[in-house]
């Protein structure tokens, strides 16, 4: 099992960063992916989570109106696209598969960090 | 909401010896859907425990997960070099995911 997500991005305030998570090694319908970020010395933030079978998401409260996330099953890539940012969306960025045998998000892209800056 | 807390912040020890980890659940939780992570520096976290107990795939007995309730424990019983990291928990059931703000585990 394998994520590898896009690479490191710089933005301004108020533009949008699309990160990719591309899955390989189990069945892409198989397993929602939540997103999750972690700034700069901080714990984890859970951002929402998508369902690579059906499209279906579900996002966090503080991010409604400002995430996107969607999937190419073609590519088994799924994107989370962040709009109106700030410096205070700095941060990695994580992927990560959710099993439901173990309960837990077993397997983790390697991180994207975006860094908002004027 | 289930809030996580991890103790100690930072855990100062030596190879070879005994790390205690704690995670204190705000209410009572099902250990099913509580996980142990590790993460090093620039690294993605890495599962170490699920279920409050059981192993993930290749990781080794020194690492034992227990508790259940509100406390869980995080015990390595015998440290390597290579265990000197950040220690999280994680819970979800239903929602929303939470974590603990971390273990620091550092070389003395």
């Amino acid at each position: 099992v394998q994520l590898v997500q896009s690479g490191a991005e710089v933005k301004k305030p108020g533009a949008s960063v699309k990160v990719s998570c591309k899955a390989s090694g189990y069945i892409f319908t198989a397993n929602y992916i939540h997103w999750l970020r972690q700034a700069p010395g901080q714990g984890f933030e859970w951002m929402g989570w998508i369902n690579p079978d059906t499209g279906g998401r579900s996002y966090v409260e503080n991010f409604q109106g400002r995430v996107t996330m969607t999937r190419d099953t073609s590519t088994r890539t799924v994107y989370m696209e962040l709009n109106s940012l700030t410096s205070d969306d700095t941060a990695v960025y994580f992927c990560a598969r959710w099993d439901p045998r173990t309960l837990s998000t077993d397997h983790w892209g390697q991180g994207t960090l975006i860094t908002v800056s004027s | 909401e289930i809030v996580l807390t991890q103790s100690p912040g930072t855990l100062s020890l030596s190879p070879g010896e005994r790390a205690t980890l704690s995670c204190r659940a705000s209410q009572r939780i099902s250990a099913s859907y509580l996980a142990w992570f590790q993460q090093k520096p620039g690294q993605a976290p890495r599962l170490l425990i699920y279920g409050a107990s059981s192993r993930a795939t290749g990781i080794p007995d020194r690492f034992r997960g227990s508790g259940s309730g509100t406390d869980f424990t995080l015990t390595i019983s015998r440290l390597e070099p290579e265990d000197f990291a950040v220690y999280f928990c994680q819970h979800y059931d239903n929602s929303p995911l939470t974590f603990g703000q971390g273990t620091r585990l550092e070389i003395k």
